[in-house]
């Protein structure tokens, strides 16, 4: 089945720095990339659609600026997380859908800002 | 506005027995349902899609029902194992095709 490989798994950065989120579609074109954020026991929450080629479309209340979305290629979409702070500290899990499949899903990081 | 309501108080089974969750949704009925298992620390792995016309879809110890007149979808492990043990997780289509999705309900099969 189709494979989406997502990395780090988890990290811990200081408050302040930045954090770079990386998903691959490992033998598929992921043309569409969502990403989504998760708190615990609570909701998948997407917070933006990144089509490979073009600017990602953020949901309402998400910061663009701070959330750096790059999707350059059909392979790879990234996700920056920009000055974070320890309310940033949450599950990111990116997700895509090969063909008209449904989403199949990385399998997440861990960010801790401290 | 369109919502995915789940139990979030987890769900303690016992083994061999069969494991029934609820998944709630609120305004018009969605053309499909989907069903996915959450294990901690990982990203959600899809299980079955259930269709607005469709009243039950099965793969193998699981069934999915549609209930369009209570606004309901039934998630059900029969023969439960403690392998089964996960978070649950329900989602619809909402207006803008994206999907919503429900808390989840943690599944507990103890042997």
């Amino acid at each position: 089945g189709a494979v989406v490989s997502q990395h780090p798994s988890w990290v811990i950065c200081k408050s302040g720095t930045s954090v770079k989120i990386e998903c691959r579609s490992l033998d598929f074109q992921a043309t569409t990339m969502f990403w989504y954020r998760q708190f615990p026991k609570q909701s998948l929450m997407l917070m933006a659609t990144s089509n490979e080629g073009s600017k990602a479309t953020y949901e309402q209340g998400v910061e663009k600026d701070k959330f750096l979305i790059n999707h350059a290629s059909l392979t790879l979409s990234t996700l920056t997380v920009t000055s974070a702070h320890p309310e940033d500290s949450s599950f990111y899990i990116c997700s895509t859908h090969p063909g008209n499949s449904p989403l199949h899903f990385g399998n997440g990081t861990r960010l801790t800002v401290t | 506005s369109q919502k995915i309501e789940q139990n979030s108080e987890a769900l303690n089974i016992q083994e061999g027995k069969t494991a029934t969750l609820t998944c709630n949704y609120t305004n018009y009925s969605p053309a499909y349902l989907q069903w996915y298992r959450q294990d901690p620390g990982r990203g959600p792995v899809f299980l079955l899609l259930i269709r607005e016309n469709e009243k039950e879809k099965r793969k193998e110890r699981l069934k999915v029902t549609f209930d369009t007149t209570l606004k309901q979808s039934l998630f059900h492990i029969t023969a439960s194992q403690p392998a089964d043990s996960a978070t649950y997780l329900c989602a619809r289509p909402g207006s803008n095709y994206q999907l919503i999705w429900g808390a989840g309900t943690k599944l507990i099969i103890k042997p």
